[in-house]
C-alpha cells in the first residue's frame, strides 16, 4: 500500500457516457498528478495540481476534466471518450512542488483500467 | 529537462546481480536521479534516489560517477518477482515528471 487509493479499479464505458475517476491520498501531500499509460507506451503526464491549484495541463483534450477540491482528493471527469482513450490511468502524489525540496518523490496509486467501447 | 536513455530490455537469472545503466548527458547541477519500478497493471514504485557517488538501501544500490552523466541501478541477487519495468528519471521536484520507456527486466528461473 502506497497511501494512494484509486476507484474504481476497472471501468468500461461507452463513448457517450460520463464517468469520473477518483483518487485519494492519505500521506499529507500537497501535489497530485494524473498520468495516462497506454499499452506498451511510457507514462504520459496529464495534469498537475499543487495546493489545489492546477499548475500543468499537458495538452490534454477537453473530454478529460480534472478537479481537485482539496489536497487529498483528485478527480478525473470523463465524457465523450474515444476508444483510443482506453488505458491505465494513474494518480500520484508528492509532498509539494514549491517547497524547494529537490527530492520530491511521487507515490502512485494502483490505477484505473479504463476501456472505452 | 534532462533526457535519459536506458536499454529497452534485459534478461537475467535468479540469484544474479543486475545492473541497469541510464545515460543523462545533460543533467543539470540541481538535478537528482530517481529510479522507479513498475509491475504490470500497477503504478510505479519508488526504489532509490541519489545525487552523487553511491546510495544503498534495502532494495538496491545506485552508483553515480563524478561527472553524473550516467547512473547505474544495481539489484543484488534478483528473484522472479523482480521482473518489472525500471524507470530512470532525472530532475528535481516539479520537473521530475517525465517517464521514458524504461528498461524491461525479465528474470528467468
Amino acid at each position: 500500500e502506497t497511501g494512494v487509493t484509486q476507484t474504481p479499479r476497472h471501468l468500461v464505458m461507452g463513448m457517450t457516457n460520463k464517468k469520473s475517476l477518483k483518487c485519494e491520498q492519505h500521506l499529507g501531500h500537497n501535489a497530485m498528478y494524473w498520468y495516462k499509460q497506454s499499452a506498451k507506451k511510457p507514462l504520459e503526464l496529464m495534469f498537475v495540481y499543487n495546493f489545489k491549484e492546477q499548475t500543468e495541463n499537458n495538452s490534454v483534450p477537453s473530454r478529460f476534466s480534472p478537479e481537485c477540491p482539496n489536497s487529498s482528493h483528485l478527480f478525473l471527469h470523463l465524457h465523450t471518450l474515444q476508444p483510443e482513450d482506453s488505458a491505465l490511468y494513474l494518480c500520484a502524489s508528492s509532498q509539494d512542488l514549491l517547497s524547494g525540496e529537490r527530492t520530491d518523490t511521487q507515490y502512485f496509486g494502483p490505477g484505473t483500467r479504463l476501456t472505452v467501447l | 529537462l534532462a533526457k535519459t536513455t536506458q536499454p529497452i530490455s534485459m534478461d537475467s537469472y535468479e540469484g544474479q546481480e543486475v545492473n541497469i545503466t541510464c545515460s543523462h548527458n545533460n543533467i543539470a547541477t540541481n538535478d537528482y536521479i530517481t529510479w522507479y519500478q513498475q509491475f504490470p497493471s500497477q503504478g510505479p514504485r519508488f526504489i532509490i534516489q541519489g545525487y552523487k557517488t553511491k546510495v544503498t538501501n534495502e532494495v538496491a544500490s545506485l552508483f553515480i560517477p563524478a561527472d553524473r552523466k550516467s547512473s547505474t541501478l544495481s539489484l543484488p541477487r534478483v528473484s522472479l518477482s523482480d521482473t518489472a519495468v525500471y524507470y530512470c528519471l532525472v530532475g528535481w521536484a516539479g520537473n521530475m515528471l517525465t517517464f521514458g520507456g524504461g528498461t524491461r527486466l525479465m528474470v528467468k528461473p
